[in-house]
């Protein structure tokens, strides 16, 4: 059973749009979570952080909400632009127990010019 | 250059055969992993390790070992490769604490007939 769910295997967005990218974990000593991305032929790259202290998160065109109660977070992107068109990992761990990351399937996320 | 290698990057092999994947990283990290990417299931931990002198078992390591031989370089093995093994395989390194970001290499894509 996935302890870190990501619903939307795809998604499609017009440029410039909002790009709303979700994530659902079942544990609840997950305390950190962090967002990749991934291009074709390359390795995921790191994102976005939170911590389970914070609910929100901004960098830049980037913000990561947490909703702790709900065991959910989401990704959102303002404005999209077509180079944002990759694959978006989900990963949670519970760091103040010492465990690795778990990852979620990913959402492909598509920006249409 | 790059921070984190792979080698190979692409390799087809046949059942029964032993391969090994290689990794090297010029980042000056403690930690690595081996993890395997599969359609619709995100990335999994293979195997991990804190230093030189230390290996461990992630999430799925049967039918894989590993090797660390220097600070910079971690070796998957697959001693006896079977066609459930195709997949997409990503090294991985972090500082200490382990559940800092993690750079990812370019992956592997190994098949096996």
């Amino acid at each position: 059973d996935q302890q870190v769910k990501q619903n939307s295997p795809s998604l499609s967005v017009q440029e410039g749009r909002i790009s709303i990218l979700n994530c659902d974990y079942t544990n609840s000593m997950f305390d950190y979570f962090l967002w990749y991305k991934k291009y074709p032929a390359e390795g995921p790259t790191f994102l976005i952080s939170i911590s389970s202290i914070k609910d929100k998160n901004e960098d830049g065109r980037f913000t990561v909400f947490l909703n702790k109660s709900a065991k959910h977070l989401s990704l959102h992107i303002v404005p999209s632009q077509p180079g944002d068109s990759a694959v978006y990992f989900c990963a949670a761990s519970a760091r103040d127990y010492g465990q690795n990351f778990v990852f979620g399937p990913g959402t492909r996320l598509s920006v249409l010019p | 250059d790059a921070d984190v290698t792979q080698t190979p990057r692409n390799r087809i092999t046949k059942t029964g055969k032993r391969i090994m994947l290689e990794c090297s990283q010029t980042k000056g990290h403690d930690r690595m992993y081996w993890y395997r990417q599969d359609p619709g299931l995100g990335l999994r931990l293979i195997y991990y390790s804190f230093d030189v002198k230390d290996i461990n078992k992630g999430e799925i390591s049967d039918g894989y070992s590993v090797s660390r031989q220097a600070q910079a370089k971690f070796s998957l093995s697959l001693e006896s490769a079977i066609p459930n093994q195709t997949a997409l395989y990503f090294c991985a390194t972090s500082e200490a604490p382990s559940t800092d970001t993690q750079y990812f290499g370019p992956g592997t894509r190994l098949t096996v007939l």
